[in-house]
Formats: C-alpha cells, sequence, structure tokens
C-alpha cells in the first residue's frame, strides 16, 4: 500500500525565511506525488505534483519539491516565505489503480511571522 | 473559469435531519470524489464515481450515501447526522487515466450539526 508521511504537523518560520517541508513516501512501485495548500475554510488547491519526468518540481507560488528516490523523499522548499504563505499543506501520493485516487498525509501547518 | 462549485458553502442541521450537499463542475471531467475534513485533519475519501460507476470506501458508514445523475453534478446524501459528522465536505474531480492526473477541489461545505 502506499502511504506518505509529514514530519511535522506545525512549522514556524520568520518572514523572508526559507520554507521546508518535509514528506516521505511509501510505494512499492514508483509513484505519483503531490502537494496541495489549504487555506482557511478552502477547497484544497494543487502546488505541484511530481509524476516522474523531472526530478526538481516546479510550481506556484515560489514552491518547488525534489523527488528523491533514494531517500524516499517529497519535501517542499520556498526560498523566502512571504506572510501570505501561511496555509496548510498536504502532501498526497496517487494509488496506481482506477479511480486515481489519493493519499494524503497529516497536514503541516506552516506559520510566517514578522 | 472551469471550476468545481459546492452549495451550500455552510450548512446547519438538526441531529438526526437528512441533509443533502451538492457538487457541480464545469471541467467535464469522469470522475468525482466525496472528502469528510474534520478540524485539523487530512481529508478522507468517502467515495468517488468513475462515471456512472459507484465506489465505495470500506470504512465509510451507510449513513453516507451518494448521487450523480449526470456528468456535471453529484450529491452528498447524510440519512442521519450525528455529531461526529460535523466537518467540512469537500467535493473534487478529475480526469480518467492511470495516475499522476491532480484532482480539482471544490471550495467545500462546512457541515454544522445541532
Amino acid at each position: 500500500a502506499q502511504s506518505v508521511t509529514q514530519l511535522g504537523s506545525h512549522v514556524s518560520v520568520s518572514e523572508g525565511a526559507l520554507v521546508l517541508l518535509r514528506c516521505n513516501y511509501s510505494s512499492s512501485v514508483p509513484p505519483y506525488l503531490f502537494w496541495y495548500v489549504q487555506y482557511p475554510n478552502q477547497g484544497l488547491q494543487l502546488l505541484l505534483k511530481y509524476t516522474s519526468a523531472a526530478t526538481l518540481v516546479k510550481g506556484i507560488n515560489g514552491f518547488e519539491a525534489e523527488f528523491k528516490k533514494s531517500e524516499t523523499s517529497f519535501h517542499l522548499t520556498k526560498p523566502s516565505a512571504h506572510m501570505s504563505d501561511a496555509a496548510e499543506y498536504f502532501c498526497a501520493v496517487s494509488h496506481t489503480g482506477g479511480g486515481n485516487k489519493l493519499t494524503f498525509g497529516t497536514g503541516t501547518q506552516l506559520k510566517v511571522e514578522l | 473559469d472551469a471550476m468545481v462549485i459546492q452549495n451550500p458553502r455552510y450548512q446547519v442541521t438538526q441531529f438526526g435531519k437528512p441533509v443533502t450537499l451538492s457538487c457541480s463542475q464545469t471541467l467535464n471531467h469522469n470522475v468525482m470524489y466525496w472528502y469528510q475534513q474534520k478540524s485539523s485533519q487530512a481529508p478522507k475519501l468517502l467515495f468517488h464515481y468513475y462515471d456512472k460507476d459507484f465506489n465505495n470506501e470500506a470504512d465509510t458508514p451507510d449513513n453516507f450515501q451518494s448521487r450523480r445523475p449526470n456528468t456535471s453534478f453529484c450529491f452528498l446524501d447524510i440519512r442521519s447526522p450525528g455529531l461526529g459528522d460535523a466537518a467540512m465536505y469537500l467535493c473534487a474531480t478529475s480526469a480518467s487515466g492511470t495516475g499522476g492526473l491532480e484532482q480539482f477541489f471544490g471550495p467545500g461545505t462546512r457541515l454544522t450539526v445541532l
């Protein structure tokens, strides 16, 4: 079974500092991996996804993630945090079976401080 | 813009009183999903439709039902809401394919059970 683990349920950074949100996956086959962001009382929005085309994936709002097979990781980074980045971030893995189902990690709440 | 729409955004119901949440999409996607998300938790898949084929998750309570009368619309029926069913309900869609396809989420309906 495929799964993802997000280390750190809460991360706090200063505005302008590096953002690093951790995600490790478990999969017996090459995975499809996603990062979604959720602002309060809203749905989820896709930040970026890995589908084996390139190991370094660039997404929206200045975020990127690097797929590292040797470390089974897909960590999300942004060089300089902005106040508007404060939100909940979910890593997810797509099932290779029918229905394109996602299994989400438990989420990381990002707080950005002045 | 193509999108996923959920109505209402906020729904209040009484304990045991049936409630229906609706979702519509203009993306013309084959697959539609319903998730339940409780506070500070990851979305939990309840079921999904692949075209008209209904796929229930093994741990979804019988209290939750769904209908998909056509490609554009999907409904979530909660037959006898309990206090534990208070949550955000998210609808999502995706195209059909072999994997790596993103899901597009609606803004969610927040259900309160009194």
